[in-house]
């Protein structure tokens, strides 16, 4: 079966602290994806990045970063320089990749950024 | 940009009523599918849509909900007696093609049942 865990319910830091929100998967398959989205205040979800399991290379977008390590079944998103507009909740989702799809949903991160 | 729209942004309905809740998918998609999620809990995976049939459902999904693409531009998912349980947040969302490829999600339709 497959599973996401984001054991940290709830963080909160002060603004231009780094946060690392961790997500650890369950997957029975060799072939996955897994993904990050994030749920502002006001309640849509927008897309962050996916990432195949065959690739493991780290990757950095400006004030974010994710580190996928396969050997520990983690995929964790760092926000370097958190701000306020970072606010909001975060999950981690994975997908099979021949189930057309659907996305597998972790219970989320709440996170504040604090000024 | 194109996006996935959704209307109402907010439905309030009685138990046992049925809803039926709209969503227009970004044109030359072909995937289409239904997530819902509780206040404060995680998003919950209802159903896929691809080429007018059902690919796959969850355990969420019974007899009480149906979906349909009745034009080529609506996607919609209708409950047919409404549960308390049923408040939740509805997420539509769309991919170009077959596979876990980004999904674009809409703003959601807020269902209030009473």
């Amino acid at each position: 079966a497959q599973k996401v865990t984001q054991a940290q319910t709830e963080i909160s830091v002060v603004e231009k602290e780094d946060v690392t929100l961790d997500c650890v998967y369950e997957t029975r398959d060799t072939t996955y994806y897994l993904f990050w989205y994030k749920q502002p205040p006001s309640g849509e979800l927008v897309f962050l990045i996916r990432r195949n399991s065959f690739d493991e290379q780290n990757e950095i977008s400006g004030r974010y970063s994710w580190n996928f390590q396969k050997s520990t079944s983690s995929f964790n998103f760092t926000i370097t320089a958190s701000q306020v507009v970072d606010s909001a909740v975060y999950f981690c989702a994975l997908a099979q990749y021949n189930q057309g799809g659907k996305l597998i949903f972790g219970q989320g991160t709440e996170l504040s950024v604090k000024p | 940009e194109p996006e996935v729209t959704q209307t109402p942004s907010h439905q309030v309905t009685q138990m046992g009523q049925e809803v039926i809740l709209r969503c227009v998918p970004i044109s030359n998609h072909l995937y289409f599918y239904w997530y819902r999620q509780i206040l404060g809990q995680k998003v919950e995976f209802l159903v896929s849509f691809y080429n007018n049939e059902i690919s796959e459902k969850s355990e969420i999904f019974d007899d009480q909900f149906s979906v349909e693409r009745p034009d080529g531009s609506n996607f919609t998912l209708k409950i047919r007696s409404t549960k308390l349980e049923d408040s939740a947040m509805y997420f539509c969302a769309s991919n170009p093609e077959a596979g876990p490829y980004e999904q674009y999600f809409g703003p959601g339709t807020r269902l209030t049942v009473t």
